[in-house]
């Protein structure tokens, strides 16, 4: 089955660093999610990349399929940043889906 | 992509009692899956739910313990029945964005503790 894997497991910043998340998944994955899950619980979608280089403002993924594995850049990080971040692995739209293991992230003041 | 609305958002159960957890979604969609979070963990799959059909479970969970209704496309429930300590986590439904190769959806959870 789908293995992910995710480094590292905590991390924490200070306000304005910049930090680079990993994602290591097997292959027959042929699509990668990757969320933030903030202090309440709340899973918020952040790319959806099989492959190639998304920007969303400071936040921005790199999926290197044929290497299997992805990476989530976060710049100058803010306290709202802190939570944990998964990636998530699927094999089609309509397949389940498989979750890391998570980093989770503190950015203090 | 879809929007999803997850009732309740949280809850405090007695152990032993029963819980419905309804999720409703603002477009047809054909499967709606069904997640726990245990504390400090990642996310698990507990079951996938189709229209029409019996939901498909995962190794580790059974339909008596969680039993799932899909009465139409945009709408499914879960049950936590019997609740224990163990069952205090964060539930979770998800469906397919808009579609194949937009990712997924996840409901905002419910998070739920037995005493």
């Amino acid at each position: 089955g789908i293995q992910v894997e995710q480094s590292p497991p905590d991390l924490i910043l200070q306000e304005g660093a910049n930090s680079t998340l990993r994602c290591n998944f097997s292959d027959s994955v042929n699509n990668l999610q990757w969320f933030h899950q903030n202090p309440w619980g709340q899973l918020i979608n952040l790319f959806y990349i099989p492959s190639g280089t998304k920007q969303n403002g400071r936040l921005s993924a790199t999926t290197v399929a044929t290497e299997r594995y992805s990476l989530l850049y976060i710049s100058s990080s803010q306290t709202t940043d802190s939570g944990v971040y998964f990636c998530a692995a699927f094999k089609t739209s309509y397949d389940k889906v498989i979750f890391g293991p998570g980093t989770s992230l503190s950015v203090i003041p | 992509s879809a929007v999803i609305s997850q009732k309740p958002s949280r809850d405090i159960c007695q152990r032993g009692t029963s819980l419905t957890i309804q999720c409703q979604v603002d477009s047809q969609v054909t499967m709606m899956f069904w997640y726990r979070q245990q504390p400090g963990q990642s996310l698990t799959l507990i079951a996938t739910a189709n229209q029409g059909s019996e939901a498909t479970y995962e190794s580790g969970f059974v339909i008596d313990k969680f039993p799932i209704s899909r009465p139409n496309l945009t709408f499914s429930t879960l049950t936590v029945s019997n609740m224990s300590p163990e069952d205090s986590s964060i539930y979770l439904c998800s469906v397919p964005s808009a579609g194949p190769n937009y990712g997924y959806t996840f409901g905002s959870g419910t998070r739920l503790t037995v005493v």
